[in-house]
Formats: C-alpha cells, structure tokens, sequence
C-alpha cells in the first residue's frame, strides 16, 4: 500500500512569490493535515481538510491556505512568501477524522524563501 | 490551549540498554489521546505509540511502552533492548477530539544509540 506522498521534494522561492505544495493521502483516508516544521519553533499544526471541507486552521496567517480536491489529495499555497516561511512542510492523512485516529505523516517538502 | 513538553533535547543510550524520555501536558480536558512519534534522520515521521486517556492500561507495542499517568498528565515512553535503529527525533503528541483533531507536539527529544 503506497503511503502519503508530497511533492515536489524540495522548492525555493524568493521572498513575496507564491508556493504551492501538494499532497496525496493514503488510499481510502479522508483527512489531510497540513504541519509546518520549523527550526527551533517545533511541529506546528497548519491545516485539517476533511471530504473538501476545511475543518480546523492552526494560528497561522491567512496568506497560508489551502484545498482538498474530489480525491482527497491537498495543495498548500503559501502568498506572498516571507523568509521565516522557510521550513519543512509535513503532510498527514487519517481515515475520517475523530477518535484519535492515527495520522500518517508523508516525507516533508523542504520549502527555502531566499 | 494544550501543550506538552519534552524537558530533554538529547539523549544518548547503549545498544541494548533501556532509555526513558519524558513527556508532559497541559490540559483541562478529560478524553484525549497521546502519541509517541519517531523521526529518522531525513527519514518519515511514524507512530511509535498510542495512548487513550481512558484506558488504565499503559499501551505496549514490542520494546516500546508508556508510562502514562493522568493524574500527573505524564507520557514517558520507554525503550527496552535499544537498537541502532532507534536513533531518530522523538515527539510527544497530544490530540483533543474536541479541538479539531489537530496533534500538539512538544519540542522533540534527540536520541542517538551508541554501539
């Protein structure tokens, strides 16, 4: 069974352009998390997307957004890019989303605002 | 607001020796759940360990288990028989269904396994 998968792998970006991350769940989860992972600031929650409806938002400004398309893959967007945007951005995807359901977590793209 | 808290950065242990890393939270909810998560060096991140609030029972899964103790709101997770594979980043995670089902992680402690 393919596990999430993210891509591109790594993007750098210069600071007040746009990115655009994507995200491919596991076969047959719902939810998609969006986790932003920066140095010295730790894992920090993004974005819940459940059946292509945001569902919770992390305190995060509202140049960070996001979809969820028929097939539940996600983008992230990232407006008007800042240099402290500079992290690695997890991805994770759950079957529907209560009862602490385990989240699986893809391989991260690696986002650098120059 | 929830948080949880990793007091060591960075642990080091013998191959085959037993660690414990601690973990603490903050709530003042009563129905959660506790995650340990690993995370290899450039490697994904996966569950390690999951906890219920409710259950009594300390969760075990092969040479890790927890010692979770409500009262207190500590979640240490126990390494037995450590192996060179078990050097990653370890996070401890709180989820509150009530809030949106988003994991809290604490800061993360560093373990490196020593031959």
């Amino acid at each position: 069974e393919a596990g999430v998968t993210q891509s591109p792998t790594h993007l750098i970006k210069t600071r007040g352009q746009q990115a655009t991350l994507r995200c491919s769940p596991i076969s047959g989860h719902t939810s998609v998390y969006w986790y932003q992972q920066a140095l010295g600031l730790g894992l920090q929650f993004l974005l819940w997307y459940d059946e292509g409806e945001e569902r919770n938002r992390g305190n995060f400004p509202p140049r960070f957004s996001g979809r969820q398309f028929p097939n539940y893959s996600s983008e992230l967007n990232v407006n008007a890019l800042e240099l402290e945007d500079s992290a690695l951005y997890l991805c994770a995807s759950s079957l529907v989303g209560s009862g602490g359901n385990e989240q699986f977590f893809g391989p991260g793209t690696r986002l650098t605002v120059l | 607001a929830q948080t949880v808290t990793q007091s060591q950065p960075e642990m080091s242990v013998q191959e085959a020796e037993t660690v414990t890393l601690s973990c603490t939270y903050d709530t003042s909810e009563n129905n959660y759940y506790l995650f340990w998560y690993k995370q290899p060096p450039s490697r994904q991140m996966i569950l390690v360990i999951r906890q219920e609030a409710y259950k009594q029972q300390n969760a075990t899964e092969n040479r890790f288990s927890v010692n979770f103790q409500k009262a207190a709101k500590s979640f240490s997770l126990k390494i037995s028989d450590s192996q060179l594979g078990d050097t990653a980043m370890y996070f401890c995670a709180f989820m509150n269904n009530n809030a949106g089902n988003m994991l809290t992680f604490g800061g993360g402690t560093r373990l490196m396994v020593k031959p």
